[in-house]
């Protein structure tokens, strides 16, 4: 199995309160992606990261932002959690050939928001 | 109208049968093509790639129609183990990149 890490794997928050997702991998895999799932939406891409401090927007970018200061960690961060941010979130990573891209994803963080 | 389209079932059917997905994408430039796995409560996982000539793996097949937008994945002689949510995936250009793209999966449920 591919090295990724989240963390934590459940948080449960109060509606207002900043929270911050860590996804880790050992891998040194380029690209980074945050994905949020729910029922009847599957997977939306939230944002991805292509290198150390070069991130770009996905689907569903409003409401959160992203930082990655190291090759090994891409941080996603609610600044002000709502109750629709209540979710499952998850981290992938690839290594980029061409346009062959192929995903390793992380086990997953269930935040929900009160 | 969402980019990549598949049904979501549930597909329920006994042990034994054989049974087939399909998906289609609405962005002609896109170029690569997966199918995953997904179980309940767990993470996405790389089934198979989808390759334009067809490929296949054990009871696994996938086919890619690229006229018509289309990926089909046809599982054989279907486990109790098979029982899982099966996504498809679609890279697509995006500013310089290939960005996947998921469908929203369609539920197997093989049964004794």
């Amino acid at each position: 199995d591919a090295g990724i890490t989240q963390s934590p794997r459940h948080k449960v928050t109060e509606t207002g309160t900043p929270v911050t997702l860590r996804c880790h991998q050992t891998e040194n895999h380029r690209y980074m992606y945050w994905y949020r799932q729910d029922p009847g939406h599957g997977l939306r891409l939230i944002h991805y990261s292509y290198g150390v401090k070069d991130t770009d927007k996905g689907e569903v970018s409003d409401g959160y932002s992203v930082s990655r200061s190291k090759t090994e960690d891409f941080l996603l961060t609610l600044e002000s959690a709502t109750s629709s941010q209540t979710s499952v979130y998850f981290c992938a990573i690839s290594e980029t050939s061409g346009n062959k891209v192929e995903q390793y994803f992380g086990p997953g963080t269930r935040l929900t928001v009160t | 109208r969402k980019e990549v389209e598949q049904d979501p079932g549930p597909f329920n059917v006994p042990e034994g049968a054989t049974v087939a997905f399909n998906c289609t994408y609405s962005n002609s430039a896109s170029q690569s093509f997966f199918w995953y796995r997904q179980d309940c409560r767990k993470e996405p996982k790389l089934l198979m790639s989808v390759y334009s000539s067809g490929n296949e793996d054990g009871r696994f097949t996938a086919q890619l129609n690229r006229a018509s937008q289309y990926i089909s994945l046809l599982i054989r002689d279907s486990k109790l183990s098979d029982s899982a949510t099966y996504l498809c995936v679609v890279n697509t250009p995006t500013g310089g990149s290939y960005i996947p793209t998921f469908g929203r999966g369609t539920s197997l449920i093989v049964h004794p």
